[in-house]
């Protein structure tokens, strides 16, 4: 069975500071596909980043990075200069193929991230 | 484009009534994906449709639970009868299903739901 484990449940920066978001997975498969989502204080889920299993390319995008070690099943998130509007609770997510033509997702528990001023 | 929508965004009810959640998905995405957040649990998964079939319903909790999807725009999730601890935040998310693109699932706003 699939698992996600972000050992964070809460971190507290101050502004400016550059902060990272761990992200432990297990798995079986070869092929499958890691996510970050962010879910600010008013609720939704918003889709930061997905990543294939044949791809550690590390990515960078503005201010947010995120490093895939599939040597130790890792695929952490971290925030540069964080923002006060960074605060919000970050999932990260593993997809793998269901036995049908769906992958299905399976989420952390999630971080919650405070960025105070 | 619309994202997911998703409706009502809040609603309390008493324990005992029957709860219609609403879902419409993004236009030409044929998966569509029924989830339960709460504090305890974390994200869910309850249901999915494939081209408005139900595939894989192993996560809705018991028979109070069930969900439609009449169409390729429209999804319902109802409880029957509601109790307390249906209470959480019911997201529902899309995805498209067209070879070559990504498997990346979006989501709606989100329902949160107080039964009393």
């Amino acid at each position: 069975a699939q698992k996600v484990t972000q050992a964070q449940t809460e971190i507290s920066v101050v502004e400016k500071e550059d902060v990272t978001l761990d992200c432990v997975y297990e798995t079986r498969d070869t092929t499958y596909y890691l996510f970050w989502y962010k879910q600010p204080p008013s609720g939704e889920l918003v889709f930061l980043i997905r990543r294939n299993s044949f791809d550690e390319q590390n990515e960078i995008s503005g201010r947010y990075s995120w490093n895939f070690q599939k040597s130790t099943s890792s695929f952490n998130f971290t925030i540069t200069a964080s923002q006060v509007v960074d605060s919000a609770v970050y999932f990260c997510a593993l997809s793998e193929q269901d036995g049908g033509s769906n992958y299905k997702l399976t989420f952390g528990k999630g971080t919650l991230l405070t960025v105070n001023p | 484009d619309a994202g997911v929508i998703q409706s009502p965004r809040h609603e309390v009810t008493e324990m005992g009534q029957e709860v219609t959640l609403r879902c419409k998905p993004i236009s030409g995405h044929d998966y569509l994906f029924w989830y339960r957040q709460t504090m305890m649990r974390g994200l869910e998964l309850l249901i999915y449709f494939n081209n408005n079939v139900p595939i894989d319903d192993s996560g809705m909790p018991e028979d109070r639970f069930s969900a439609k999807m009449p169409n390729a725009s429209f999804s319902t999730l109802k409880i029957q009868p509601s109790e307390p601890r249906d209470s959480a935040v019911y997201f529902c998310a899309s995805r498209s299903g067209l070879r070559g693109s990504t498997d990346t699932q979006y989501f709606g706003p989100g329902t949160r739901l107080t039964v009393l």
